[in-house]
């Protein structure tokens, strides 16, 4: 299947943790993005990478670390986890950074910190 | 603060008909609305992207309408196929690249 995957597609862990969400797109997109469910149908971007390379970094607390292996990969690291970063966190990719091409979504990852 | 409506929730329908998807927004001040398809445990697939300076989107069977003004978008799907079957949704993107979606429509196309 022809998708943006995100694994693990659930995750509980303790506050102060470190954790890893993965995404992958087998699309041949050169831009990956980061979003956060602030609430039921809003999506924050966080963070956003063309062909490797950091593009737009949002404000958010720099316990957050996007990493870019190759450009059909980008992961998100989160360390100190606190039970505010408690959401649903979305994958997206697009073909170029250019806001004119769609994106496509993975599934998301709810992330619960207790 | 932007909201993001569907209607209908749910839709059934036989094979071969034509139909329509409606999808209102508060906020007129969008950067694109896109038609979305949600299959079963799998992630969103952008079907259409309109801009907000345009006015509609074809793809193939699919077509997609914008009216900033009114806050209206429609998806139209010609002769459905069961293979159409899945969740539909909108979504508005603002001019700082965050998304507001709405809660979807269910379709269902009967053989």
């Amino acid at each position: 299947d022809t998708a943006v995957s995100q694994t693990p597609k659930y995750l509980v862990t303790q506050m102060g943790n470190d954790k890893s969400i993965k995404c992958e797109q087998n699309l041949g997109h050169d831009t990956m993005y980061w979003y956060k469910q602030d609430s039921k149908k809003f999506l924050k971007i966080m963070f956003s990478y063309n062909n490797k390379e950091l593009i737009i970094n949002e404000t958010v607390p720099n316990r957050f670390s996007p990493k870019s292996p190759d450009k059909a990969h980008l992961n998100l690291h989160i360390n100190s986890l606190e039970l505010g970063d408690s959401a649903v966190y979305f994958c997206a990719s697009s073909l170029r950074p250019y806001r004119e091409d769609g994106y496509t979504f993975g599934s998301g990852t709810r992330l619960t910190v207790v | 603060k932007q909201e993001v409506t569907q209607i209908p929730a749910a839709l059934s329908v036989p094979e071969g008909e034509n139909l329509v998807l409606n999808c209102s927004f508060t906020d007129s001040a969008i950067y694109n609305l896109q038609w979305f398809r949600q299959d079963p445990g799998k992630g969103l697939t952008s079907l259409l992207l309109i801009q907000s300076s345009q006015r509609e989107q074809t793809s193939g069977r699919l077509n997609a309408s914008l009216d900033k003004s009114s806050g209206r978008s429609t998806l139209y799907i010609a002769a459905s196929q069961p293979g159409d079957s899945a969740t539909y949704l909108c979504a508005v993107e603002d001019y700082g690249q965050n998304f507001v979606f709405g809660p979807g429509t269910r379709l269902s196309v009967l053989p």
